[in-house]
């Protein structure tokens, strides 16, 4: 069974470009997660998707958005980039929602913003 | 602020050595769980101790969840280069909340 996969693996933009990250689960999990990593600071929650619905949102700004498609891919937009928002996005899948099932990551998707 | 404080931050030893890590929080959890991440690779999920007192052992590897349920400890036995990496420790409140994550322990293990 194929893993959770993460598109693109690597992003650079620039200071004010908006960026989309795409993550396919793994077949069969309908819940999707996703987390910003930077050194120093762990895995911060940005939110959480299930049957195309924002089931949970960590404390982020607006400008971070994502959604869940009806195969249970998901996508996340962030807009008006910040040097701040350099970081590794990582998505996790899992086969329903909460802390009872257990999570699978991806590789994650590294953004550097310049 | 951190809910749940690792420790050391950063630990470097030689191979065959023992070492113990530690996830700490004021807070009471109802499982937490123990990663291991290596570089480019997202986290894999290594167990869930859910009881107070609970010891799991994983071949060289013991966890073990304090009785109050607000810490829990890693400890490794005789280390392998293999064990090279970043150990999250993440707690869950609730199954319908998000689990809470603690900054990590990067650990090198030197041949």
């Amino acid at each position: 069974k194929a893993g959770v996969t993460q598109t693109p693996r690597y992003l650079i933009k620039t200071r004010g470009q908006q960026v989309t990250l795409s993550c396919s689960p793994i077949s069969g999990h309908r819940s999707v997660s996703w987390y910003q990593q930077t050194p120093g600071q762990g895995l911060q929650f940005l939110f959480e998707y299930f049957s195309e619905t924002q089931r949970n949102k960590g404390n982020f700004p607006g400008r971070f958005s994502g959604r869940q498609f009806s195969n249970s891919r998901s996508e996340m937009n962030v807009s008006t980039l910040e040097l701040g928002d350099s970081a590794l996005y990582l998505c996790a899948s899992s086969l329903l929602p909460g802390t009872s099932y257990e999570q699978y990551f991806g590789p994650g998707t590294r953004l550097t913003v310049t | 602020t951190q809910l749940l404080e690792q420790s050391p931050q950063f630990l470097s030893i030689q191979e065959g050595e023992n070492l113990t890590v530690y996830c700490n929080s004021s807070s009471v959890f109802s499982s937490l769980q123990w990663y291991r991440q290596e570089p480019g690779e997202g986290p894999v999920l290594l167990v869930t101790v859910v009881t107070g007192g609970e010891v799991k052992k994983l071949k060289r590897l013991t966890f073990q969840f304090g009785d109050a349920r607000k810490d829990s400890s890693l400890h490794i036995t005789a280390a392998q280069p293999g064990d090279t990496g970043l150990y999250l420790c993440a707690g869950a409140k609730d199954s319908n909340y998000q689990l809470i994550w603690g900054a990590g322990t990067k650990l090198i293990i030197k041949p």
